[in-house]
């Protein structure tokens, strides 16, 4: 498909579970982010790529918490024991070209700890 | 550490009227961006307008505007003609120059009454 793709679409993990979440860009969009949003709240900043490496990893809230990206283009997201206050709709967003471009999002993985 | 404020949780408007959503934000960027998205309840995140700091000119795309205060840091977005389809919740985000990681407001939602 032309947009980004996300998987799953849903997740539903027992606490103190690991969850490796999935994003696929756009072909050729080298900038990936990822962002977190709470139910009812806006969109947290996690982690930024440019091409395979990540400038700026400021919005990860703790060190269970980490992501990669290979070939410039597939990330996963990867919450290590995971904790009920994880629960909440993980979106992933790519760019192409200079940072005055918009981010392109997926349609995001809900996940759900119990 | 940039912030962004929306004070409207919700609002309605009648078809075919006009509203307009507030937006307000604070950064110490000398270059930065912003924009706004809309998230109907499919998830997807849709850019709808979005601003260069640096350009004077108000964005116009379509029935969509925004009226940009630079100095007040003031940012709203002004919907004419509402359709049915517009009913979303609208986020108001801010980029920085170097990354374009964005930080997002806490949404408004608005609904279009038939």
């Amino acid at each position: 498909g032309a947009g980004v793709s996300q998987s799953p679409s849903n997740k539903v993990t027992e606490k103190g579970k690991d969850v490796e979440l999935r994003c696929d860009p756009i072909s050729g969009h080298t900038a990936l982010y990822w962002y977190r949003q709470r139910l009812g709240q806006g969109l947290e900043f996690l982690i930024y790529f440019q091409g395979n490496s990540a400038p700026d990893k400021s919005g990860l809230p703790s060190d269970r918490f980490s992501a990669e990206r290979t070939g410039e283009s597939v990330s996963t997201l990867t919450i290590q024991r995971t904790q009920q206050e994880d629960s909440a709709v993980y979106l992933c967003a790519s760019r192409f070209g200079p940072s005055n471009q918009p981010q392109h999002f997926g349609d995001g993985t809900r996940l759900s700890i119990l | 550490a940039q912030t962004v404020t929306q004070s409207q949780p919700e609002m309605s408007v009648q078809e075919a009227e006009t509203v307009t959503l507030s937006c307000t934000y604070d950064t110490s960027e000398n270059n930065y961006y912003l924009f706004w998205y809309k998230q109907p309840p499919s998830r997807q995140m849709i850019l709808v307008i979005r601003q260069e700091a640096y350009k004077q000119q108000n964005a116009t795309e379509n029935r969509f505007s925004v009226n940009f205060q630079k100095a007040a840091k003031s940012f709203s977005l002004k919907i004419s003609d509402s359709q049915l389809g517009d009913t979303a919740m609208y986020f108001c985000a801010c980029g920085d120059g170097a990354t374009n990681k964005l930080i997002f407001g806490t949404g408004t939602l608005l609904a279009v009454q038939p």
